[in-house]
């Protein structure tokens, strides 16, 4: 059985403040590592697909890292501003990659 | 709009009734994913298909669901006879061809199950 954890559940932050939240996987079969950023009655949205052991990837403000070896990967936001406040959910996928085994995901406030 | 869309968007039943809902992937994806999220809980995977042939399911996908995709575009889920415990946001996704690792989703369609 596959597990995928996310710490916390839930973070509340200031504007202006850095954050990071944590994803661990099963380091076994692994194919690609993503996270998704889901807002309230939108659609989640890919921030990163990660495959390579050691790999970085950025978008604006936002930054991820993955390490395959100890299954773990970190997701970064520098300066949160109120538009960043969504569910952050990672997600694991193995073998052929077909289907994706998602964390409970880290729920994030910023307020002003 | 050339995204992922669901419908309806919510939908409220009473216990016993049989719901269907509609996703249409992007166009030119051939792999159609659906997920079930109950609260507390990240997305679980139900069933994928790959053009028409529907390709796994899971252990979760009781006999009352059944999901079609029967041109290889739009799919449909329907859930026969249902029960509270179908209570969930149901999502759709769909990814471009087995070496595409990236999945796009739509908005979901919220069940309620009174």
């Amino acid at each position: 059985i596959l597990n995928v954890e996310q710490s916390p559940q839930s973070l509340h932050v200031q504007e202006g403040d850095s954050t990071n939240f944590t994803c661990s996987f099963p380091s076994s079969n692994f194919y690609a590592l993503h996270w998704y950023r889901w807002e309230t009655a939108k659609s989640p949205e890919a921030l990163f697909v990660m495959t390579l052991n050691g790999d970085e990837k950025k978008k604006g403000r936002i930054s991820a890292t993955l390490n395959t070896k100890e299954g773990y990967s970190y997701l970064y936001i520098k300066g949160s501003q109120p538009e960043d406040s969504a569910t952050y959910l990672c997600a694991f996928s193995t073998g052929g990659g077909n289907k994706l085994t998602f964390g409970t995901g880290t729920q994030l406030k910023v307020e002003l | 709009d050339t995204g992922v869309s669901q419908n309806p968007r919510h939908k409220i039943t009473k216990r016993g009734q049989n719901v269907t809902f509609r996703c249409d992937p992007i166009s030119e994806h051939n792999r159609l994913y659906w997920y079930r999220q109950t609260l507390g809980q990240g997305p679980e995977f139900l069933t994928y298909f790959q053009n028409e042939a529907q390709l796994e399911k899971s252990r979760l996908l009781s006999d009352r669901f059944s999901a079609e995709r029967p041109k290889g575009s739009f799919s449909t889920l329907e859930i026969q006879r249902t029960e509270q415990g179908d209570s969930a946001m149901y999502l759709c996704a769909s990814s471009l061809g087995a070496m595409s690792r990236e999945q796009f989703f739509g908005p979901g369609t919220r069940l309620t199950v009174l």
